[in-house]
């Protein structure tokens, strides 16, 4: 079936290091794709997506490039700060035809220190 | 900004009890969901809702579960007899279209 898998974490970083969180996935067909971060104590926030191949999300520093052909879409920060300190969700989901239900990874959680 | 919200926070209960889970998504949102994530997993899709009916749901929304739109606002879930593995945090969702889905931030469901 369909699935998403995300590097094990937690992932520590100083601030302002680079970040690259794996995602790949395994879908029958062309799913859209997601990276949701849940802050501590508060729900899941839609941080970036991508609807086709080669498409790039990105917002607030991060990108993420959707690559039809390694089945991946991992997400990227040039410089991080505590405050993205968060766990990280890899999503996709099927829009057209179906209902759009997304299934998620396990979760990333980033660390990052001063 | 609109925003989906979900009461209670926190909710205790007994096992075999009942509960009802609420929440209210965003006015103009045509698609609602919950999922549920037991602590230190997933994020799991429970059930979908289009149309004032269930669209999709998967194998943990068994006979004990149903979801309702008593008033064209709220949305609910309810549990009818709690088990200890039902703890979770539960998410509701909406969107207007099967694309980007809005979560709230959460029910914690703590089963005794």
């Amino acid at each position: 079936g369909d699935s998403v898998t995300q590097m094990e974490g937690p992932v520590t970083l100083s601030e302002e290091a680079f970040l690259t969180i794996n995602c790949t996935y395994t879908a029958t067909g062309y799913p859209s794709l997601f990276w949701y971060v849940q802050y501590p104590g508060e729900g899941l926030q839609l941080l970036l997506k991508a609807t086709k191949a080669d498409d790039k999300g990105s917002n607030k520093g991060f990108e993420a490039t959707y690559r039809k052909e390694t089945t991946s879409f991992h997400l990227e920060k040039g410089s991080v700060q505590v405050s993205d300190s968060a766990v990280y969700f890899c999503a996709l989901s099927f829009g057209s035809g179906n209902t759009g239900k997304l299934i998620f990874g396990q979760g990333t959680t980033l660390q990052v220190k001063p | 900004e609109p925003e989906v919200t979900q009461t209670p926070s926190h909710q205790v209960t007994q096992m075999g009890q009942e509960v009802i889970l609420r929440c209210v998504p965003i006015s103009n949102h045509l698609y609602f969901y919950w999922y549920r994530q037991i602590l230190g997993q997933k994020v799991e899709f429970l059930v979908s809702f289009y149309n004032n009916e269930i669209s999709e749901k998967s194998e943990i929304f068994d006979d004990q579960f149903s979801v309702e739109r008593p008033d064209g606002s709220n949305f609910t879930l309810k549990i009818r007899s709690t088990k200890l593995e039902d703890s979770a945090m539960y998410f509701c969702a909406s969107s207007v279209g099967r694309d980007t889905q809005y979560f709230g931030p959460g029910t914690r469901l703590t089963v005794l």
